[in-house]
């Protein structure tokens, strides 16, 4: 049982350049969810599933994008980045929203220069 | 309404002391209030959550302490250990709410 995984653990892109985050898990749960974590700022929700093929926007949406086609994986798009994206990345998952608990993944570091 | 506020931002303890980190929130609606502890290089875990019919619970040396009337909560680590030092979240959300509305974390170091 690997739990959340994503990958790359770390990347570095040029400003323009787009990448995807993949982020799977092996729960079979329901909700998945992506945050940034900027230094001082806590957890920030970029976009967050309550199931295959339904999506929604979160706190700071801007300049990314989702899907879920299905419901162990869910990757976020980057597209054009900038340098106010470099933040570290991590997946959550839980098997209900409300009351359960968020499984997060280990994160990428994203460096956008 | 939405905002957790999370106090202090860092906090340094000496080992066997009892670091408090305090949450204050608005929504009324809320209704359960878990704490995440993030070592570095990892991703958050859940550590302790409260609901507000208990006005405290305890894990092992984690408590936390709950206020209604104030709407604050706060999380006491008994006999703090250098393994203790990371950085802590609470958080707090409501039945039907798909979300968890996080506070800004604080950075909490041990020193033996």
């Amino acid at each position: 049982n690997a739990g959340v995984t994503q990958t790359p653990k770390f990347r570095i892109l040029k400003i323009g350049q787009s990448m995807t985050l993949q982020c799977t898990q092996d729960m079979n749960h329901n909700y998945m969810y992506w945050y940034r974590q900027d230094p001082g700022m806590g957890l920030k929700l970029i976009y967050y599933s309550v199931g295959a093929g339904i999506t929604d926007k979160g706190e700071v949406p801007n300049g990314y994008n989702v899907s879920r086609s299905t419901t162990e994986d869910f990757p976020l798009r980057l597209e054009l980045a900038a340098p106010s994206q470099t933040s570290v990345y991590f997946c959550a998952s839980s098997s209900s929203g409300s009351y359960n608990e968020q499984f997060f993944g280990p994160g990428t570091r994203l460096t956008v220069l | 309404q939405q905002q957790v506020k999370q106090s202090p931002q860092s906090l340094i303890v000496q080992k066997g002391g009892i670091p408090i980190i305090n949450c204050a929130y608005e929504n009324t609606a809320f209704d359960y209030f878990p704490w995440y502890q993030q070592f570095p290089g990892k991703g958050p875990a859940l550590l302790i959550a409260i609901r507000p019919d208990v006005s405290e619970k305890k894990e092992g040396r984690f408590t936390i302490s709950f206020n209604k009337s104030a709407k604050q909560f706060s999380l006491h680590i008994m006999d703090s250990q250098p393994g203790d030092s990371a950085t802590y979240f609470c958080a707090a959300t409501h039945f039907g709410n798909e979300k968890l509305t996080f506070g800004t974390g604080t950075r909490l170091t041990i020193i033996p």
